[in-house]
């Protein structure tokens, strides 16, 4: 199972920024979201399509439908610049799209 | 707190082999699930193995099937990876991670530092 996002997307601070993920049937499984700055782990942005941990600003929103999952980041911020994965579960195992670079401009 | 160590990175060499450990605290280790996911230099997130919190089912991607041995001690709240006839495609950052239901979880929630493994003569 392939997910596929865009390599990159490029932003101006305070404006929207929507990451695409697109597989068969996506919106048939769960989506998760993890974002990744330069050097550090994954953090998990968000579960079960459009859910947050506790401690992910509401500026993150996901959802998901058909055949694609979305990211939507609403007044960018310097700081959101990192690499954004997507992730689903393929019963029994998981699948990580190919990563979309985020840069604010 | 809870978190995730991992240990046991290194430089071996190609048909080598390499065991990590995933040392987990701040949390009742027995009832999470564990997965080991790696990131190549440059490159992106691949899932690779999966244990569950009893320690069965067990899981692993083709690419290290019949390599690696993912297993766990809930008495000293570890996970291991057992890495066999390792290759250079197996250079990466391993990093494990919680799955965050404690079953059937779809999402990661917990993930250590990553420790780096580099297979190369």
């Amino acid at each position: 199972y392939d997910l596929t996002q865009p390599p990159s997307v490029s932003v101006y601070p305070g404006q929207t920024a929507t990451i695409s993920c697109s597989g068969d049937r996506l919106g048939d499984k769960f989506a998760s979201w993890y974002q990744q700055r330069p050097g550090q782990s994954p953090v998990l942005l968000i579960y079960r399509d459009d859910k947050r941990p506790s401690g992910i600003p509401e500026r993150f929103s996901g959802s998901n439908s058909g055949n694609t999952a979305t990211l939507t980041i609403i007044e960018t911020q310097a700081l959101d610049e990192a690499d954004y994965y997507c992730q689903t579960w393929d019963t029994p195992t998981y699948v990580f799209g190919s990563g979309t670079r985020v840069t604010v401009l | 707190e809870v978190q995730l160590v991992e240990s046991g990175g290194g430089l071996v060499q190609p048909g080598g082999s390499l065991r990590l450990s995933c040392a987990a605290s701040g949390f009742t280790f027995s009832s999470f699930e564990v997965n080991w996911v790696r990131q190549a230099p440059g490159k992106g997130l691949e899932w690779i193995s999966y244990i569950s919190g009893s320690g069965s089912p067990l899981f692993y991607a083709d690419s290290v099937k019949g390599r690696f041995t993912i297993s766990r001690d809930n008495a000293k709240n570890s996970v291991d990876l057992q890495m066999n006839n390792l290759r250079a495609e197996d250079t990466a950052v391993y990093y494990c991670a919680r799955g965050y239901r404690g079953y059937e979880s779809d999402a990661f929630d917990i993930w250590g530092q990553g420790t780096m493994v580099t297979v190369s003569s």
